[in-house]
């Protein structure tokens, strides 16, 4: 069965702290991706992956890097969280390049940025 | 600019028929996903259609029409269990996905 993790559920952080998000996937899949979630909005993509060491911006990279050591882990991280980046965040990954296979999704760590 | 509309919330009863459109206008088009997400869980894979027409997968069948832009999700005998938010996604020219908003469903007994 294909399983993607995510580090943690629910995360409280500070204004100002250093915030890791991880996530690992055991399909040997290529790509990998970081969204968030908010209330009334689709799933906003953050960045994604499709190789080791390998990153590409999505729609909303202001505030948040990535980072792919490893095939199986992707992580998110916010330099310097802020309250606006309040929000459920939800990885994924898919076999193909071309996004057309099913994204398997984690999740989800609900991120709330006091 | 590239925009994916779907109503926000629908009511049906359970063992009804619900129809949850689609619409959407991208620049270029290789696919339309539908997702299904309950409340405080990951979104999970209904259905991808390419081409158009009807494809049935059970008691859920998912309709494309490219030239109208246009989709739509059909659940028949309805289940409690189908309580959730249904969640449309178009794959644009460069591959990409853009994502609706998606749809909270409630079911009522």
């Amino acid at each position: 069965d294909v399983k993607v993790t995510q580090s943690s559920r629910y995360l409280v952080k500070r204004t100002g702290e250093k915030v890791f998000l991880e996530c690992v996937q055991d399909m040997d899949h290529e790509n990998m991706f970081w969204y968030r979630q908010d209330p009334g909005l689709g799933l906003r993509l953050i960045y994604f992956s499709y190789d080791v060491k390998m990153k590409e911006k999505g729609d909303i990279p202001e505030g948040y890097s990535v980072s792919r050591e490893k095939k199986e882990r992707f992580s998110l991280i916010l330099e310097s969280a802020s309250t606006n980046q309040t929000s459920m965040y939800l990885c994924a990954s898919t076999a193909t390049a071309d996004n057309t296979d099913t994204q398997y999704f984690g999740p989800g760590t609900r991120l709330t940025v006091l | 600019g590239q925009n994916i509309d779907q109503p926000t919330e629908m009511t049906a009863t359970e063992g009804a028929i619900v129809q949850i459109n689609c619409t959407y206008q991208t620049s270029g088009f290789n696919g339309l996903f539908w997702y299904q997400q309950h409340a405080g869980e990951a979104p999970t894979f209904l259905s991808y259609n390419v081409l158009d027409g009807l494809e049935e997968k059970g008691r859920f069948s998912s309709f494309l029409s490219r030239s109208k832009g246009y989709s739509y999700l059909l659940l028949k005998e309805l289940q409690m269990k189908d309580s959730a938010s249904y969640l449309c996604a178009v794959l644009d020219s460069n591959y990409q996905l853009i994502w609706g908003a998606g749809t909270k469903l409630i079911i009522k007994p």
